[in-house]
Order: C-alpha cells, then structure tokens, then sequence
C-alpha cells in the first residue's frame, strides 16, 4: 500500500500569517493517464471533511483562494497564504493513484 | 441541495454484522462512484471501499475484504456498507461519500457511529 506521511503533524499559526504542510508519498502518484491523483481535505471540529483541493492543485469551488497546492511525483504541499480563525481543523493528504486509496495521518492546525 | 444521509449505525458485539445506509439526493446518483471512510475515534482518516457507476466493481482496503461487503440500490438512490465478522477495532464513525473519480470525495454525509464492544 502506499504510505502517505505528512508534516508536520501539529502547526500552530498566528492569525494571518502563512502555513505549510507537507505529504510525501511512498510510491509515485503519476498515474498512467498522466494525472496525479492527489487531494486535499480539511475537517474542521466536529465536522465531516470537506475536500480542498483535487488533483494536486484545483481548487474546489468555495474554497477561499488563500489555499493553494502544489507539488509532483511523491511530493506535494498544501499552503494557506494568511491564516483566519476558520481554518482551524486537521488537514488530510490522500492519494486516489492506486489501491487502495490511503490517507496521511493528518496535520491539526491550531491559532497561537 | 446535494446531499448524503447516512444511517444505521449503533452498539454491537464483536462477531455481530451491521448494515449501514446512505441516502443521495440532489444529484445524478448513477453516474457516481461512491465510497465510505471511517474515523475511528480520535483518530485520522481511513478509506474503506469504493463502487463503480453501476455496482459491478468493488474495492476494500485489506483489513476489511472479507468482512464488508459495498452495494447499491440505483434505484433508491442509495449505497451499502454490508459488515459482518465485526472485530473492536472496526469502532468509528462511518462516512459514505461521493467520488467522483480517484477518491477525491467531494460530497460527505455526516456520519454514523459504529460501536463494537461486549
């Protein structure tokens, strides 16, 4: 299976300033039509995730535009230019290249 | 509104099955894959399986083949998570979710708890 391993795994942010988070993955993420299956979820507390970002870096539509994801092959990055009170919750990485589909472990992100 | 509505969770003994429900509205269902991931508690994500458009293909991640079996009702507008041989560490709240293609679920329903303990 393939391992997806974010960091870091907690990150406190000032309100407005920027936030980082990574997810590598244990086996390229290319799949075979030339698309990388990458997503990123937010799950905000006592919530059901909500989806970000798709295929590495389109955004879902609602999404406020200070998210933004980048990165190829194993590794990949989820950005918030400037940090609100809402963004606080657990941010997931998944891979939806190969089975079964894995998630990272989650990153909490939590205003200083 | 698009929406997902998931049921059928609740307390069981180890050994004992389960059958959850979602119900779609809102949308095309049929031209959907669907899939269902589960939270145990305090805990990260975790897929479960998935189903085609038209519920001839299945995916299970390996800890649950066997044991849980994905369907659909088209018809009903509705997707299954049929789960026997139920062990404590399947305890998690159960989401259903749209994907509409590699797991990037972007429809979520709100999630049923399931509770395997004696």
């Amino acid at each position: 299976d393939v391992v997806m391993t974010q960091s870091p795994l907690s990150l406190p942010v000032t309100l407005g300033q920027p936030a980082s988070i990574s997810c590598r993955s244990s086996q390229s993420l290319v799949y075979s039509d030339g698309n990388t299956y990458l997503s990123w979820f937010q799950q905000r507390p006592g919530q059901s995730p909500r989806r970000l970002i798709y295929k590495v870096s389109t955004w879902d539509s609602g999404v406020p535009d200070r998210f933004s994801g980048s990165g190829s092959g194993t590794d990949f990055t989820l950005k918030i230019s400037r940090v609100e009170a809402e963004d606080v919750g657990v941010y997931y990485c998944m891979q939806g290249t190969h089975w079964p589909f894995t998630f990272g472990q989650g990153t909490k992100l939590e205003i200083k | 509104e698009v929406q997902l509505v998931d049921s059928g969770g609740g307390l069981v003994q180890p050994g004992g099955s389960l059958r959850l429900s979602c119900a779609a509205s809102g949308f095309t269902f049929s031209n959907y894959w669907m899939s269902w991931v589960r939270q145990a508690p305090g805990k990260g994500l975790e897929w479960v399986a998935d189903i085609n458009q038209d519920g001839s293909d299945q995916y299970y991640v390996d800890s649950v083949k066997g044991r849980f079996t994905i369907s659909r009702d088209n018809a009903k507008n509705s997707v299954y998570l049929q789960m026997n041989r139920l062990r404590a560490e399947d305890t998690a709240v159960y989401y259903c979710a749209r994907d509409p293609g590699w797991g990037a679920s972007d429809i979520w329903g709100q999630g049923t708890m399931v509770t395997v303990s004696s």
